[in-house]
């Protein structure tokens, strides 16, 4: 158990809906990263925040937006769904802001299926 | 830009030893991840190299040439339970997050 939780563990839903993930970082970590993982295209890195700011952005697209709230847990929002958003969305919590020395943890992840 | 290649899948034999390449080139250098990911779970953190050479952990060393952009993740006395991906990682972009590669899946034999 890496101490990062997410919510929920599956979610079903159709195209064109709209989805919130949920993640509660380590205890003490301010940092939070968000990454999708398809079967075809292995890991990618969406967003990171530090401390309620974003601070890092990958290949998210625009439909997609996330925040991390003072208590520390961010939301990850995916809007007008297609099939091909369909995968495993993993977020993980570090410490610190920078990824050198600087181990992330992952929580279980989040399955969504688009229909 | 950042090009991560591993090779995509590999076999061994339990007891035995193996060695899994990763080759990049980033513009951001601060060190390189591996992290080990079972089926359908989270990655987990495996080791972590700023320096050149080689860093030992139990039956897992992982090795590090910044000059050639090369890296090895070196499983000894394998175990059935080491089949898995495993994900290298050189940070980039202002050292902010992480860009994994596509990983190599080992599958371990009796």
């Amino acid at each position: 158990d890496s101490g990062v939780t997410q919510t929920p563990k599956h979610l079903i839903t159709a195209t064109g809906q709209r989805v919130t993930l949920r993640c509660s970082p380590r205890s003490g970590d301010l940092s939070v990263y968000w990454y999708q993982q398809s079967l075809d295209q292995g890991l990618q890195f969406l967003i990171q925040y530090y401390n309620g700011e974003e601070r890092a952005k990958g290949n998210i697209l625009e439909r997609f937006s996330a925040q991390q709230f003072p208590d520390l847990h961010s939301e990850l929002n995916l809007s007008s769904l297609e099939l091909g958003d369909s995968a495993l969305y993993f977020c993980a919590s570090s410490v610190a802001l920078l990824v050198g020395d600087n181990e992330q943890f992952f929580g279980p992840g989040t399955r969504l299926t688009v229909l | 830009g950042q090009n991560i290649d591993q090779p995509t899948e590999m076999t061994a034999t339990e007891g035995a030893i193996v060695q899994i390449n990763c080759t990049y080139q980033t513009s951001g250098f601060n060190g390189l991840f591996w992290y080990q990911q079972h089926a359908g779970e989270a990655p987990t953190f495996l080791s972590y190299n700023v320096l050149d050479g080689l860093e030992e952990k139990g039956r897992f060393s992982s090795f590090l040439s910044r000059s050639k952009g090369y890296s090895y993740l070196l499983l000894k006395e394998l175990q059935m339970k080491d089949s898995a991906s495993y994900l290298c990682a050189p940070p980039s972009g202002g050292y902010n997050k992480l860009i994994f590669g596509a990983g190599t899946r080992l599958a371990v034999h009796p």
